[in-house]
């Protein structure tokens, strides 16, 4: 089975702290993902990266950073945290190629105060 | 980019009855149409997709069509079951380098006794 661990299920973070959301593959999958999850918006592209040190903006980049310095590690930090990034984030890694079933991970559910 | 959307955003449906789901996509070049279905608290999984080269798949109780002219798609699920109740997201991606996928804002479905 392929598992995709998150570092933290729960975390409260302060307004203006820097924050590092930690994912974990062993199945040695080129492409990993961060997406946030909120009600009624379903789940939003952060940022992705299909190889090692490579990275792309997804569709709501602004506030995040990431770091992928290996294959299985995939971190997305937020520099300065703010409360409209209070979410659930979800971290998912796909095989690549013609096979792009995604595994996700168990989530990480952020409260920012 | 891709843009997926979904409808409804809620279904409530007697058990025994069918549900479907719709999703409409904008880039052409999209091939892979992928359904996940989240239960509560629980991280999203993939139940079936379907490739533009198809136009409708099957899997016991549940299929997917595809409209690749219309760009859309959809999700049915016949006798549905009280453990059919979950968030059901659909998503879109071209299968290239990144297998980038774009999700839809989710229908949450409850199937009532």
């Amino acid at each position: 089975d392929v598992k995709v661990t998150q570092s933290s299920r729960y975390l409260v973070k302060r307004t203006g702290e820097k924050v590092f959301l930690e994912c974990v593959q062993d199945m040695d999958h080129e492409n990993m993902f961060w997406y946030r999850q909120d009600p009624g918006l379903g789940l939003r592209l952060i940022y992705f990266s299909y190889d090692v040190k490579m990275k792309e903006k997804g569709d709501i980049p602004e506030g995040y950073s990431v770091s992928r310095e290996k294959k299985e590690r995939f971190s997305l930090i937020l520099e300065s945290a703010s409360t409209n990034q209070t979410s659930m984030y979800l971290c998912a890694s796909v095989t690549g190629g013609a096979d792009t079933e995604a595994f996700f991970g168990q989530g990480t559910r952020l409260t920012v105060v | 980019g891709e843009n997926v959307e979904q409808h409804p955003s809620t279904l409530s449906v007697q058990e025994g009855d069918s549900a479907v789901i719709k999703c409409t996509y904008s880039d052409s070049a999209s091939n892979y149409f992928p359904w996940y279905k989240q239960e509560l608290g629980k991280r999203p999984q993939l139940i079936i997709d379907i490739r533009s080269n198809v136009g409708e798949k099957k899997d016991q109780r549940i299929a997917v069509t595809l409209n690749k002219t219309a760009k859309h798609f959809s999700l049915h699920i016949t006798e549905t079951q009280p453990e059919d109740s979950a968030v059901y997201f659909c998503a879109a991606s071209y299968t290239g380098t990144a297998s980038k996928l774009t999700f839809g804002t989710g229908t949450r479905l409850q199937v009532t006794l």
